[in-house]
C-alpha cells in the first residue's frame, strides 16, 4: 500500500441498506478524516479522528457514524441508506490537524 | 458564520498568468490552504500560507492577507494540465478545516 487506500471505487445502493466505506492509510498519520463532495458544494466535513481511539463530529455526521480501532484503519458506515447520501466520499489523513491532508482516490456512492 | 468565497469558474489562455481570489469569513484562523482537483480525482496540496505574504513555489503562487480575510493562487505559465478545480480551505481556531467550493480553471489553447 502506498498513501491511502479507499474501497470500494463506487456501489450503487438500494433506499435502507447498510453500506461500509473502507479507508486504510500505511503512512501512520495520527489524524483522519472522511468528507462528502457534492457538485457545487464544498467538501464537508462528516467525521474526523484526531488520534486512534477518539472520533468527532464535523459539519454533517447525521446518518454516518465512524470507528477508529487502531492508526491504519477508518471506516465509514451508513446505517440505513437514503438518496440524499449519493454522493463522492473522500477519506483523507494528515499528520497533525495543523498539517497537509492527503486524499485517497474516493468513493463513489449512489443510493437509489 | 463560517464562509469561504471564490469564484465558481475562470477562463485563462495557454501560457498566459491567472489569478484565482478566495476570501473567507471563519471562526478563528489557523492557516490556508489551496489545493488542485483533476475531474474525477481526489484534492492534491499546492500550498499552505499561515503568515502574511507571498509563497512562491515553481509557475504557482500564493499570497495571504490575514486582515483582509483574503488570498490569492497566482498561476503562471499556463498549461493545458492546469486545467482543475483550485479549492481554497482556512484551518479554524478549532482546527477543523473549511474548504471552498472551488474554482473550476479552464485553459484555451
Amino acid at each position: 500500500i502506498a498513501g491511502i487506500t479507499q474501497a470500494p471505487t463506487s456501489q450503487i445502493l438500494a433506499a435502507g441498506r447498510r453500506m461500509t466505506l473502507r479507508c486504510t492509510q500505511d503512512m501512520r498519520h495520527n489524524a483522519m478524516y472522511w468528507y462528502r463532495q457534492d457538485l457545487g458544494l464544498g467538501l464537508r466535513l462528516i467525521h474526523y479522528s484526531n488520534t486512534a481511539g477518539t472520533t468527532g463530529k464535523g459539519e454533517v455526521p447525521d446518518g454516518y457514524s465512524v470507528s477508529r480501532a487502531n492508526t491504519d484503519d477508518f471506516p465509514l458506515t451508513l446505517a440505513s441508506a437514503v438518496p440524499s447520501q449519493t454522493s463522492v466520499y473522500f477519506c483523507a489523513s494528515s499528520e497533525g490537524d495543523s498539517n497537509e491532508q492527503f486524499f485517497g482516490p474516493g468513493t463513489r456512492l449512489t443510493v437509489l | 458564520g463560517q464562509n469561504i468565497d471564490q469564484p465558481t469558474e475562470m477562463t485563462a489562455t495557454e501560457g498566459a498568468i491567472v489569478q484565482i481570489n478566495c476570501t473567507y469569513q471563519t471562526s478563528g484562523f489557523n492557516g490556508l490552504f489551496w489545493y488542485q482537483q483533476h475531474a474525477g480525482e481526489a484534492p492534491t496540496f499546492l500550498s499552505y500560507n499561515v503568515l502574511d505574504g507571498l509563497e512562491e513555489k515553481g509557475r504557482f503562487s500564493s499570497f495571504l492577507s490575514r486582515s483582509k480575510g483574503y488570498s490569492y493562487l497566482l498561476l503562471k505559465e499556463l498549461q493545458m494540465k492546469d486545467s482543475a478545480s483550485y479549492l481554497c480551505a482556512v484551518i479554524e481556531s478549532n482546527y477543523q478545516l473549511i474548504w471552498g467550493a472551488g474554482t473550476k480553471l479552464i485553459i484555451k489553447p
